[in-house]
């Protein structure tokens, strides 16, 4: 398996624009999860998934945010009207949920997301 | 309620040193407890876990951690440190009984000088 796949890598934006970020998490996984890394908050959990439903939605900033799942293989995280303060690294992760919730997270390379 | 604490924002030991980075953590039931470590320009990659078991659990390239049931704790340790291991770790919670998102730690900085 590729491991989880997040695009682009790289956005530069102007403020005011929207954003739209990718990622196909690793095949059979039934949890996706969607992060954001900067230097002043760290690691920040926006939204999860499970089985393509949101289940906790509660990280999400502010309605300029906004996450979907269509089908178990594509989730995206969309940003709009995007602001300089949205600058950071976006992460997406998925997991089994086999083994009753043991199993570890696999994340993927991040998105670097820079709003002008 | 789940959470956990690094108290160390940075780490430095030199090369051929044992090494320790610090983890507490707090649940309402029995935890699953995760250390992850994070390369520059990267996402976070696992290293170990504890589900249930033997108290000392061994991971990936030389890492092992402790659970402490009673001081609630779960330290990443190696025996001796590479320069290579200098990197970003983190330590993360989630209480068996949920069977959905992990706490993450604020992270400590590893610096392993040689």
């Amino acid at each position: 398996d590729a491991g989880v796949i997040q695009s682009p890598r790289h956005e530069v934006t102007e403020m005011g624009q929207e954003v739209t970020l990718r990622c196909k998490p690793i095949s059979g996984h039934d949890y996706l999860f969607w992060y954001r890394q900067t230097m002043m908050r760290g690691l920040e959990l926006l939204i999860y998934f499970n089985n393509n439903v949101p289940i906790d939605d509660s990280g999400m900033p502010e309605d300029r945010f906004s996450a979907k799942m269509p089908n178990a293989s594509f989730s995206t995280l969309k940003i709009q009207p995007s602001e300089p303060r949205d600058s950071a690294v976006y992460f997406c992760a998925s997991r089994s949920g086999t083994s009753g919730g043991a199993g570890e997270q696999f994340f993927g390379p991040g998105t670097r997301l820079t709003v002008l | 309620a789940q959470s956990v604490a690094q108290p160390e924002d940075q780490v430095n030991v030199a090369e051929g040193n044992p090494l320790t980075v610090k983890c507490t953590y707090s649940v309402s039931g029995n935890p699953y407890l995760f250390w992850y470590v994070q390369y520059p320009n990267r996402g976070l990659q696992f290293l170990l876990k504890y589900i249930t078991g033997d108290n000392l659990v061994k991971g990936s390239y030389g890492f092992e951690a402790e659970f402490n049931k009673s001081q609630t704790s779960f330290h990443l340790k190696k025996p001796s440190a590479l320069v290579s291991d200098s990197a970003l770790y983190f330590c993360a919670v989630r209480d068996f009984t949920n069977a959905g998102k992990s706490t993450f730690g604020d992270g400590t900085t590893l610096t392993v000088k040689p």
